[in-house]
């Protein structure tokens, strides 16, 4: 299975500011997909992204808000911006590893104040 | 679009007795089933899925069945540990690879 590691692992942020979430893969993957898990909540995707195209996002999520890079086959940024408590949120980043499952990080646990 | 339902929100069970998870979705398109056990502060970690073309599939105490004509797939845990205990999500993707769509989770106890 993939390694995945996602940056940083929890934060604490005012309202207003923006947080950049980063995730790294082990491996070269085609498509990533980032996540938004509110608390004691199930996962609702917000974007799927690949590399060298613009990142298609789910009904109810925009790029002004969240805005995703995918430099390369290993990284992708989510860019939560101008944050407000309801933002908080774990944010996950997952990808298709081998036999095409999907496999998931640890998770950015972010708290909104 | 797609529409996952999870039952039981919540499952307590002894130790050594069996689980079962039951989900149904909404969109016959979809072909990939997987299951994820999150534990708490980390990511969902996959366990067992299947695919459209497999009725059932086990691994080890862990078993899933699909039954698409019906629109449902159930995890089945035998001989629950108490490290079992953890939050299931089901999932459904129209394939492989693909963006997920997620029930809303159970939450599993088992008790010694």
């Amino acid at each position: 299975s993939a390694v995945i590691s996602q940056k940083p692992s929890r934060d604490i942020c005012q309202r207003g500011t923006s947080l950049t979430i980063q995730c790294q893969v082990d491996s070269q993957v085609t498509m990533m997909f980032w996540y938004r898990q509110q608390p004691g909540q199930s996962l609702t995707l917000i974007a799927t992204a690949n590399q060298g195209s613009e990142a298609t996002y789910e009904s109810g999520f925009v790029i002004d808000k969240f805005p995703i890079s995918r430099p390369n086959l290993t990284f992708s940024t989510l860019t939560v911006s101008n944050m407000s408590p309801e933002d908080s949120s774990i944010y996950l980043c997952s990808v298709e590893g081998v036999e095409e499952t999907q496999y998931f990080g640890p998770g950015t646990r972010l708290l909104v104040l | 679009g797609e529409n996952v339902e999870q039952h039981p929100s919540t499952l307590s069970v002894q130790e050594g007795d069996s689980a079962v998870i039951k989900c149904t979705y909404s969109d016959s398109a979809s072909n990939y089933f997987p299951w994820y056990k999150q534990e708490l502060g980390k990511g969902p970690q996959l366990i067992i899925d299947i695919r459209s073309n497999v009725g059932e599939k086990k691994d080890q105490r862990i078993a899933v069945t699909l039954n698409k004509t019906a629109k449902h797939f159930s995890l089945h845990i035998t001989e629950t540990q108490p490290e079992d205990s953890a939050v299931y999500f089901c999932a459904a993707s129209i394939r492989p690879g693909y963006a997920l769509n997620f029930g809303k989770g159970t939450s599993l106890l088992v008790t010694p």
